[in-house]
């Protein structure tokens, strides 16, 4: 059974075009965390979510923002996609924030700009 | 910024022999210690984690073991399977900005051939 879940797994957009992605988890976990991972490198962790309290990494550009509505969903919204912001985009949760907690990701969406 | 190495970053190996891959990590606080096999077009899946309270774990073929002096930690591969082959990374958490988050290594790609 799908636990981290992730819509659409392909999206195509145009340069500049605003553009969301959306991670469901059935885990009722707290944290859910969104990384940006491109092509045969390591995954790059964006930002995440502690229940509502959002945690931005510093090197996040302003062009991404994330939403959680819920304790089951959050969205990774793209404001203005450039051709650099091309790669695969991973949803990730974790039961809490502690430091032994196991991150479970989800299948991922492969963003393409065109 | 804490950091985490990873060697080597291709590894060929015979169908049966061994694999070994190896990481480092500059956070001495840092207390655990995922491996994720993420194969092509797939999401990272965790495979064996270690706790800082322990030196090694073993799961059937896979084993990761870990010293924390030397601020290394390596998982081993044993009777490799073409079905081992895949990207893995490693990753340590690290208390960074607040919160727990984990650093990732590049990543090795493993292929084993039959």
């Amino acid at each position: 059974d799908a636990m981290v879940i992730q819509n659409p797994r392909y999206q195509v957009t145009q340069f500049g075009k605003p553009v969301t992605l959306s991670c469901s988890q059935t885990l009722n976990h707290n944290v859910m965390y969104w990384y940006q991972q491109k092509s045969s490198q390591a995954p790059k962790l964006l930002f995440h979510y502690y229940d509502k309290d959002f945690n931005n990494e510093a090197d996040t550009p302003d062009n991404f923002q994330s939403r959680r509505p819920n304790t089951s969903f959050c969205f990774l919204d793209i404001r203005s996609p450039g051709l650099g912001d091309a790669a695969m985009y991973l949803c990730a949760t974790s039961g809490q924030q502690g430091a032994g907690e196991t991150q479970y990701f989800g299948p991922g969406t492969r963003l393409l700009v065109l | 910024g804490e950091n985490v190495e990873q060697h080597p970053s291709t590894l060929s190996v015979q169908e049966g022999d061994s694999a070994v891959i190896k990481c480092t990590y500059s956070d001495s606080a840092s207390n655990y210690f995922p491996w994720y096999k993420q194969e092509l077009g797939k999401r990272p899946q965790l495979i064996i984690d270690i706790r800082s309270n322990v030196g090694e774990k073993k799961d059937q073929r896979i084993a990761v073991t870990l010293n924390k002096t030397a601020k290394h930690f390596s998982l081993h591969i044993t009777e490799t399977q073409p079905e081992d082959s895949a990207v893995y990374f490693c990753a340590a958490s690290s208390f960074s900005g607040g919160y727990n988050k984990l650093i990732f290594g590049a990543g090795t790609r493993l292929a084993v051939h039959p």
